[in-house]
Formats: C-alpha cells, structure tokens, sequence
C-alpha cells in the first residue's frame, strides 16, 4: 500500500529564513513521481515542484528545491528565502503506476511565514 | 492561458436536489479525476478518467457520477446530494496517467448541502 507522511503540523519560520518541510513515503513500486503542492488560504492546489524515482539530481524549481533521499524514502522540500505569501498548507504527493494513477497525499504542513 | 476550471465555485444547495459541477482543461490532457477535501480526511479521489469514454472509480465514488464525451470537460454529477457531500470539491488533470506527470488542479468548488 502507498502512503505519504508528515510529521510537522505546523511550522513557523522566520521571513527571509530557509525552511524545510519533511515528507516520507512508502510504497513498493520502483516507479513513482513526489509532488509538493501548495494550498493558500483562499483553497486553490499550486503545484510547486516534482521528482521522478528514477532522477539522479534534487530537482529545484525557483526557490523551491526537494531533498530527494530515495534509500531513506524520504522527499523533504526546501524553501529558501522564505516570503510572507508562502504562508499556506503544504502537501506532499506521490503518484505511482496503479490503475488509478491517483495522487496520494499526506496530511499537509502549515506554514506561517513571521515578518 | 493553461488552466483547468470549474463551476461553480460556491454552491449551497438543498438535500435531494440534482446538481453538476463542470470541469474542463484547456491542455488536451488525457487524464482527468474528480477529489474531494474533507478536514482530517485529506484529499481523496472520487473518480478518474484516463481517456474519453474510459472512467473508472476512485476511493469514494459513492453518490457521485462522471462522463467523459468529450477530451476537455469531465463533469461531476451529484444525483441526489446529501448533508456529508458538503465537501470542497477539486477537478484535475494531466497529461496522462503515468506517475510522471503534475496534476494541474482546479480552483475548488465549496460545496454546501443543506
């Protein structure tokens, strides 16, 4: 069975400050894609960033990058420079190659960016 | 601009009464799926869609409906809505169902059932 996990309920971080936001996962199959998604208070899903199993390099987009530590099962995402408006919940995501294709997510992340 | 949209985006309806929630993608996506988002439950799937004419069902197709006609649009259909539908309700779509691609979703349809 798949299943995403994070821990942190909820995180603050200083503005300008890095934060990271932990995300581990389980699942058997050797192909999969993680995906962080954003989600602001007025509820729309922004994707933000995705890692292929099978990448050799972290991907990074703008001042987002994931930590890809596929032996640890792990795919925590990095923001630097931390901005008010990152202020939201944040998802982790895994898709894998079942009939569905369905994206599982965990249970989210709430960061409070302080000015 | 690329976009998945649906509407409406708020909707307060009444126990009974038959309601349809449009989607559509302007990318030629093929794959397409319905969630909805419950506090402390998540976002679970309710139906997907692969290709035109091919759906199937998610974790909890239970009093929803879905078509498929055509490429772009994949509407939710609730035959008879009831009170623990209320729900935010997100369309999605990517370029196919393989694990290596983004869904690209919605902005979110809050639903109320009185």
């Amino acid at each position: 069975a798949q299943k995403i996990t994070q821990t942190q309920p909820g995180m603050f971080v200083q503005e300008k400050e890095a934060v990271t936001l932990d995300c581990t996962y389980d699942t058997s199959d050797p192909s999969y894609g993680l995906f962080w998604y954003k989600q602001p208070s007025s509820g729309e899903m922004i994707f933000l960033i995705y890692q292929g199993s099978y990448d050799q390099q972290n991907a990074t987009e703008g001042r987002y990058s994931l930590n890809f530590q596929k032996a640890r099962k792990s795919a925590n995402l990095v923001i630097s420079a931390s901005q008010l408006g990152d202020s939201a919940m944040y998802f982790c995501a895994m898709r894998v190659p079942t009939g569905a294709n369905n994206l599982f997510f965990g249970t989210g992340t709430r960061l409070t960016v302080i000015p | 601009e690329a976009q998945v949209t649906q509407n409406p985006r708020y909707l307060i309806t009444v126990t009974g009464k038959k309601l349809t929630v449009t989607c559509s993608q302007n990318m030629n996506h093929e794959y397409m799926s319905w969630y909805r988002q419950d506090p402390g439950l998540g976002l679970r799937q309710i139906y997907y869609s692969m290709n035109v004419e091919v759906t199937d069902k998610g974790d909890v197709p239970e009093g929803y409906k879905v078509s498929r006609k055509e490429k772009r649009n994949f509407p939710l259909i609730l035959e008879s809505p009831s009170p623990n539908q209320t729900s935010l309700y997100f369309c999605a779509s990517s370029l196919s169902g393989t694990p290596y691609n983004e869904q690209f979703f919605g902005p979110g349809t809050r639903l109320t059932v009185l």
